[in-house]
């Protein structure tokens, strides 16, 4: 299986801070890598896949980069809407497996 | 648009067998990956399963002993069953659909599992 870390796992920041979060893979792989959001109570939102490709609907200010074994998600200027917790999922090969989740808290 | 939702029983007893299903609208549940992934309360997402490939199953192996994942066309539906229960499968279990290399672009509501006596 490959496994999904997360840094940090919780990350406080103010509104318009630019926020980094780091997803990093036990083996390398291409770009077979999504991030979701997910708020309390619902189900997670696709924001990126195959790593840097934005879903559609989804603000230009999330963006995603890597490949191999380190991949990243930017949040350019963190707005009130963006307070949630993100998930990074690899889709590479089965089992598909995600990240431990890195909750953005307000400062 | 698809839209997808869980419906089953809200608890199930230890040792019993936990069976959800999921109704497809929007879309014909043939082609793409059609996904249960599960999330106890305050812990990471676990992808369970998935069928594809009109009849082709893959199974998270922690899960692969315990778990059938079906589907029926003519309602468009597709189904979990998970045996042998404790209260470590107590969660919210989601359906979803990927999106031609989109991973999980389309889920369910989701729905919480109890698991109590």
């Amino acid at each position: 299986d490959i496994q999904m870390t997360q840094s940090p796992s919780t990350l406080s920041a103010s509104v318009g801070d630019r926020v980094t979060i780091t997803c990093r893979a036990s083996q390398s792989f291409s770009t077979w890598l999504a991030w979701y959001q997910q708020k309390p109570g619902k189900a997670p939102k696709l924001l990126i896949y195959k790593a840097s490709n934005l879903e559609s609907g989804v603000p230009s200010r999330f963006s995603g980069s890597g490949s191999g074994t380190e991949f990243t998600l930017t949040i350019s200027s963190l707005q009130p809407d963006d307070f949630a917790t993100y998930y990074c999922q690899q889709y590479n090969s089965f089992p598909w497996t995600f990240g431990q989740g890195t909750k953005v808290e307000i400062k | 648009q698809v839209q997808l939702q869980e419906s089953g029983p809200g608890l199930v007893k230890p040792s019993e067998t936990l069976s959800l299903t999921c109704t497809v609208s929007g879309d014909s549940i043939s082609g793409y990956y059609w996904s249960w992934i599960r999330q106890p309360p305050g812990k990471r997402l676990e992808w369970i399963g998935c069928f594809y490939r009109s009849g082709s199953t893959s199974y998270n192996p922690s899960l692969k002993s315990r778990v059938t994942i079906s589907v029926d066309t003519s309602k468009n539906q597709f189904s979990l069953k998970l045996t042998s229960v404790t209260a470590a499968d107590t969660a919210v279990y989601y359906c979803a659909r990927d999106g031609s290399g989109r991973s999980f672009q389309h889920w369910g509501q989701g729905t919480l599992v109890t698991v109590s006596s």
